[in-house]
């Protein structure tokens, strides 16, 4: 079975600095995605990032940007000069397509400090 | 992307009964998904609920505690049947668009309190 692990449970930082959250994955699978979800304080999950495992190249949104190692079954998300606004739990996610489903990782909350 | 909408926004009910969640999506999908969040917990998948067919349940989770329809391809409803306090819950509906490469779109969550 697929599991995804988030191993910082917690984190904060200041504003404007970069910060990277962390998430490993494990599958025996070879064509797969993976994203990052963000869920800010009683609002709405959206998509922060996708990548494509069969995609070599990391996937950049503006300041987020992920280190995806499929050996290492590693995917890590980096957030560049960090805003108040990126506080919110940050769900690590993996897809496949023979379940159709997305697994979610147990997340990270994150607090950016003024 | 999908514009999704959920009735009741909240609700606090009593033990031993049912209530029903309407997750209403703006364009036609084929795939509709219902989580359960617990407050600061990630997403447990109850279900798959594809138009025309009967829903799929994730182990754990059975068809009389969670009935679930699927009339159409812009609708979907959410039963929590004789609820007890450990139903208290965020439940979510989420669907996945044609083309989006996987991406799934949340509606805003339904939070229940169960007295």
């Amino acid at each position: 079975a697929q599991t995804v692990t988030q191993s910082q449970p917690e984190m904060s930082v200041q504003e404007a600095e970069t910060v990277t959250l962390s998430c490993t994955y494990d599958t025996s699978e070879s064509n797969y995605y993976l994203f990052w979800y963000k869920q800010p304080p009683s609002r709405q999950m959206i998509l922060v990032i996708r990548q494509e495992a069969y995609k070599q190249q990391n996937a950049t949104e503006n300041r987020f940007s992920v280190n995806f190692q499929k050996a290492a079954k590693s995917f890590s998300l980096k957030i560049s000069d960090s805003q108040l606004g990126d506080t919110a739990m940050y769900f690590c996610a993996f897809w496949m397509n023979r379940d159709d489903k997305i697994i979610f990782g147990k997340g990270t909350r994150l607090h950016i400090l003024p | 992307s999908a514009v999704i909408s959920q009735k009741p926004s909240r609700d606090i009910c009593q033990r031993g009964t049912s209530l029903t969640i309407q997750c209403q999506v703006d364009s036609q999908v084929t795939m509709m998904f219902w989580y359960r969040q617990q407050p600061g917990q990630s997403l447990t998948l109850i279900a798959t609920a594809n138009q025309g067919s009967e829903a799929t349940y994730e182990s754990g989770f059975v068809i009389d505690k969670f009935p679930i329809s699927r009339p159409n391809l812009t609708f979907s409803t959410l039963t929590v049947s004789n609820m007890s306090p450990e139903d208290s819950s965020i439940y979510l509906c989420s669907v996945e668009q044609p083309r989006s490469y996987n991406e799934q779109f949340f509606g805003p969550g339904t939070r229940l309190t169960v007295l």
